[in-house]
């Protein structure tokens, strides 16, 4: 069965665009989360998407958005961007139980000039 | 104060050595405990998995869970060069919405 394949792998861009990023769960995965991987604030959780609908949400400021499409696919999108949000994102799936694990795809690269 | 907190070393032990790693937390809602292991420019992938308290054994691998005192570890046994990564560590009320420690960077030297 495949992983979690996330797109681009890499991006750079430069402050005050906005970037979307690409997530495809594995397959038969309903539940899609999204986290930020920094070397000063580690791994935090953005959000997580299941069955088209937000679940969860973490901390993070209204310019992070996202969404899930019919077929479980995900996108995040970050708007105006900041030379703070050049991270590691990582999206992670998982099945439909309460106690399915999280299994996270390799990460998108940002970096923010 | 974070909720979860993880020593981020970073770690070195010879060939063969039993790595101990641990992380405390503070909130007494966490039920769901895992341990991922993280190699250089890659995602995080699941090593082991906890529900509450008690012990899991994986070949090489044992996770311990002490909710009393809010206390896991993860003990690697007969450790290789291969084991070489960031180890950290996860937990969460519910099974999703992970709140991660800040990762501990191990080294196995031949």
């Amino acid at each position: 069965k495949a992983g979690v394949t996330q797109t681009p792998r890499y991006l750079i861009k430069t402050r005050g665009q906005q970037v979307t990023l690409s997530c495809s769960p594995i397959s038969g995965h309903r539940s899609v989360s999204w986290y930020q991987q920094t070397p000063g604030q580690g791994l935090q959780f953005l959000f997580e998407y299941f069955s088209e609908t937000q679940r969860n949400k973490g901390n993070f400021p209204g310019r992070f958005s996202g969404r899930q499409f019919s077929n479980s696919r995900s996108e995040m999108n970050v708007s105006t961007l900041e030379l703070g949000d050049s991270a590691l994102y990582l999206c992670a799936s998982s099945g439909t139980g309460a106690a399915d694990t999280q299994y996270f795809g390799p990460g998108t690269r940002l970096t923010v000039l | 104060q974070k909720e979860v907190e993880q020593d981020p070393g970073p770690l070195s032990v010879p060939e063969g050595a039993i790595v101990s790693l641990n992380c405390t937390y503070s909130n007494s809602a966490f039920q769901y405990f895992m341990w991922y292991r993280q190699y250089s420019r890659k995602g995080p992938e699941l090593l082991m998995y906890t529900y509450s308290s008690g012990n899991k054994e994986d070949g090489r691998f044992t996770a311990q869970v002490d909710k009393s005192s809010k206390y896991i570890s993860l003990f690697i046994r007969d450790s290789q060069p291969s084991d070489s990564a960031t180890y950290l560590c996860a937990m969460s009320e519910g099974a999703q919405k992970l709140v991660f420690g800040q990762g501990t960077r191990l080294t196995i030297n031949p």
